[in-house]
């Protein structure tokens, strides 16, 4: 099954700079790449995906970039806000109808 | 629309005890998935369905049963509860294989 590398673990940025979080996957096959939030206590939520055909989409202060060569996609936050701090999963979906989740990046973002 | 909503949010389980794990959403979707989250592990799947009376096995299906009788339910089972069964117990749904939407959890300790 798919395999999903996130890194890193922990990210630890102050207000105003950028957020990078990388995820490697294995199944050439894949064509979906979705990122999800989780604040603390809730169910993840996703904020911003990406399909194979794609290279880069943006939506306000995020974007994912997607380079299917070397099998990785990224996650960039700009102008970073004490409420973007949270849990960060990446996925990619498995040989059947989920998703296979990345272990999660706790982003610390300190004013 | 409520989205995906999870009854019990918390609950105490002594080694030997059984349990549902409700799951329902409003959204007429298709898919659904229960997944467990343990602490820095990020999210597996437990079992998913893709449709009412359809049901498969994830990634850690052992110890737990599904049943889809309907688009809305999809109920978790465990049966003989293990302390190995402590974690945090998410429901999510889908229209397609692709966006899937979260419900808050159901925090599960078994002692």
């Amino acid at each position: 099954g798919e395999n999903v590398e996130q890194h890193p673990s922990t990210l630890s940025v102050q207000e105003g700079d950028s957020a990078v979080i990388k995820c490697t996957y294995s199944d050439s096959a894949s064509n979906y790449f979705p990122w999800y939030k989780q604040e603390l206590g809730k169910g993840p939520q996703l904020i911003i995906d990406i399909r194979s055909n794609v290279g880069e989409k943006k939506d306000q202060r995020i974007a994912v970039t997607l380079n299917k060569t070397a099998k990785h996609f990224s996650l960039h936050i700009t102008e970073t806000q004490p409420e973007d701090s949270a849990v960060y999963f990446c996925a990619a979906p498995n040989s059947g109808y989920a998703l296979n989740f990345g272990k999660g990046t706790s982003l610390l973002v300190t004013p | 629309n409520a989205g995906v909503t999870q009854t019990p949010k918390f609950r105490i389980l002594k080694i030997g005890q059984s349990m549902t794990l409700q799951c329902t959403q409003d959204m007429n979707h298709n898919y659904m998935y229960w997944y467990r989250q343990d602490p820095g592990m990020g999210l597996k799947l437990i079992y998913y369905s893709v449709g009412a009376g359809i049901t498969d096995k994830g990634e850690v299906p052992n110890g737990y049963n599904v049943s889809r009788s309907t688009t809305e339910d999809f109920p978790l089972r465990l049966e003989l509860a293990a302390p190995s069964q402590t974690s945090v117990y998410f429901c999510a749904s889908s229209y397609s294989e692709f966006e899937q939407f979260f419900g808050p959890g159901t925090r599960l300790t078994v002692l």
